[in-house]
């Protein structure tokens, strides 16, 4: 099975920061990588897909970027919505999974 | 619009078995794959199993394997999925997840909102 890792595990930050999320696979999983978001309390939400795709709808400051193993999430400048907790997915294969999160905090 | 909502959870005793159901509209449901996804209290989320358009095949995580099974009835735009020999520790927010329409893997862009799952005595 894939195992996905994902740093820091909390990230304080403030509005108007730029901040990066950072995912590892434990193998190769060429750009078949997710980023959700998941407010306190609600689904997940869908943000990036392939890699690198903006999921519609999702503003413009979320980026990503990466592929094989080493893929990350960046928010140009935190909005007071954008603190929250994100996940990255892995789905090479029929066997998902998911890193364990990271929650970012407003500092 | 698109949605999904599951029913179906609640109070279980250890042993015990319970069925979740995810009814969908707004999408041609016959034609996507669907997922069940698990969140623990405080924890983080947990893919449990997969089903591919057609009910052609099915997918589980080992914590799901045995005890967890995944349905659908494309008529009734519905997943179902049943699970047995409940632990304490399958308490979790259960969601149903919409997967992919072309016939692989893919990003799950349409979530549920959850349904609980106690096990408890």
């Amino acid at each position: 099975d894939i195992q996905m890792t994902q740093s820091p595990s909390t990230l304080s930050a403030s509005v108007g920061d730029r901040v990066t999320i950072t995912c590892r696979a434990s193998q190769s999983i060429s750009n078949w990588l997710a980023w959700y978001q998941q407010r306190p309390g609600k689904a997940p939400k869908l943000l990036i897909y392939k890699a690198s795709s903006l999921e519609s709808g999702v503003p413009s400051r979320f980026s990503a970027s990466g592929s094989g193993t080493d893929f990350t999430l960046t928010i140009s400048s935190l909005q007071p919505d954008d603190f929250a907790t994100y996940y990255c997915q892995q789905y090479s294969s029929y066997s998902y999974s998911f890193g364990q999160g990271t929650k970012l905090e407003i500092k | 619009e698109v949605q999904l909502v599951e029913s179906g959870g609640g109070l279980v005793k250890p042993g015990g078995s319970l069925r979740l159901s995810c009814a969908t509209s707004g999408f041609t449901f016959s034609s996507y794959s669907m997922n069940w996804v698990r969140q623990a209290p405080g924890k983080g989320l947990e893919w449990l199993s997969s089903i591919t358009s057609g009910g052609t095949s099915e997918f589980y995580a080992d914590s799901a394997k045995g005890r967890f099974t995944i349905s659908r009835d494309d008529p009734r735009d519905s997943v179902y999925l049943e699970m047995s020999s409940l632990r304490p520790d399958d308490t979790a927010v259960y969601y149903c997840a919409r997967d992919s329409a072309w016939g692989r893997p893919d990003a799950f862009d349409v979530w549920g909102q959850g349904t609980k799952v106690t096990v408890s005595s």
